[in-house]
């Protein structure tokens, strides 16, 4: 069964900075990669898909790369704001046409 | 806009009193999710229909069932609610295996 891995679990950091999101999963016979995000008692929020075939993805200051071949997804998240606190999940969807879903890495962003 | 509405936000049962979930779509999608989220835990994919066809998880209790009675409504139905089903349940949309669309969710409080 596919499991899929988030780390860091929390992540702290000070407003303006760079910093990347680790997904890491054990069956690469996937047909996409999905990172959400998750406020606090609220539904997922689609931030990038990622099809098989593609190596990343971007959106704004989101960056998402995928290697199949070594089972990695990363999540590139550019100048940092108090606004993107948030957990984020990362999904890959496999070929019943379910998500697995990672751990999750909380992010806190310091004004 | 489109999109993905669940309905109530907040629901509270009592133990073993029937309830039911509902979710509808404006996107057309062909594919119905429901998730079970607990606190500080990933989604977990409770089934899903594609199409017309149902398709439960191995480890779905029985307890849980679903309806989807056309294309933009599906219902999540808890026979006899314990109350270790308190939880968020997520709906959530796709066309075929592409990027999946969440609502904001309901959550349930079993008393």
């Amino acid at each position: 069964k596919q499991e899929v891995t988030q780390i860091p679990a929390a992540l702290s950091v000070p407003e303006g900075e760079n910093l990347v999101l680790n997904c890491s999963f054990t069956d690469s016979a996937i047909y996409n990669l999905q990172w959400f995000r998750q406020d606090p008692g609220k539904g997922l929020t689609s931030l990038l898909l990622i099809q098989s075939s593609q190596r990343e993805q971007t959106s704004g200051r989101l960056n998402a790369s995928l290697d199949k071949s070594s089972g990695r997804s990363t999540l590139y998240i550019a100048a940092s704001q108090p606004g993107d606190s948030a957990t984020y999940l990362c999904a890959v969807i496999g070929g019943a046409n379910n998500l697995f879903f990672g751990t999750g890495t909380r992010l806190t962003v310091i004004p | 806009d489109a999109m993905v509405i669940q309905n109530p936000r907040y629901q509270v049962t009592q133990f073993g009193k029937p309830v039911t979930l509902s979710c509808s779509q404006t996107l057309n999608h062909n594919v119905m999710y429901w998730y079970q989220q607990k606190s500080s835990q990933a989604p977990k994919l409770l089934f899903h229909y594609y199409d017309k066809d149902f398709n439960n998880e191995a480890d779905t209790p029985d307890n849980f069932q679903s309806r989807r009675p056309n294309t933009s409504f599906c219902f999540l139905d808890i026979r006899s609610p314990g109350l270790g089903d308190a939880a968020m349940y997520l709906c959530a949309t796709s066309r075929d295996r592409y990027e999946q669309y969440f609502g904001p969710g309901t959550r349930l409080t079993v008393t």
